[in-house]
């Protein structure tokens, strides 16, 4: 079990480019999550996957995000033509099951929009 | 006003004090959960509570439904349980955070 795991840890761009975060969950984790994180305050909740097919979108999540999951494993979350206010901390959790099953949380990767 | 509220925000504490923690919060739930996040970023989940009580170490942790109100306990804290707890619900399929709450134990 190497847990869950998120690259790169820390991003920094320019704004208006695109970034692409990366997740790979626990192995036979069926479900994944997406959280945002700003300074001080807690995560908040982007959008979850069920094996491929993504079940929930925030409307925080605008339509510069998207976030697939494209053979129910590894993950990924994109932002397009990125603005100084997507800095933050993204975070990424699996659990096994639906439902209130416990979620593991990867170390984040932390976006910095210059 | 939050759907998850935690009191305090802040806490300074001395090696050996005991330590409360509060959640309240305004929604329907299934489960609650106390998380414990270290400096860059690392969560790792403490408790999940549908009611009663759990204890695991020094931690505790006590839910009451009806008041839609948790507890996290430290006993006889020490400088490494400094770190940022969170509560977080379980509403319909995800999860809603509080805003967490910055622990400092003193040596």
């Amino acid at each position: 079990d190497t847990g869950v795991s998120q690259n790169p840890r820390h991003k920094i761009t320019k704004r208006g480019q695109n970034v692409t975060f990366r997740c790979d969950p626990i192995s036979e984790h069926n479900r994944l999550y997406w959280y945002r994180q700003t300074l001080g305050q807690g995560p908040e909740f982007l959008t979850y996957f069920q094996n491929e097919a993504q079940l929930e979108k925030s409307r925080l999540l605008s339509d510069r995000f998207s976030a697939e999951r494209p053979k129910g494993s590894f993950s990924t979350l994109e932002i397009q033509r990125t603005e100084q206010g997507d800095s933050a901390m993204y975070l990424c959790a699996s659990s096994l099951l639906a439902g209130t099953d416990t979620q593991y949380f990867g170390p984040g990767t932390r976006l910095t929009v210059l | 006003k939050n759907e998850v509220e935690q009191s305090p925000q802040n806490l300074t504490a001395q090696e050996g004090e005991f330590i409360t923690i509060n959640c309240s919060y305004s929604v329907g739930i299934s489960a609650l959960h106390w998380l414990q996040q270290h400096p860059g970023g690392g969560i790792v989940s403490l408790f999940m509570l549908s009611s009663g009580k759990k204890k695991h170490g020094r931690l505790i942790a006590t839910i009451n439904i009806q008041e839609k109100h948790s507890s996290l306990h430290i006993t006889a804290s020490h400088p490494r349980d400094s770190a940022v707890y969170i509560c977080a619900v379980h509403n319909t399929d995800k999860l809603i955070f509080g805003t967490g709450t910055r622990l400092q134990v003193f040596p």
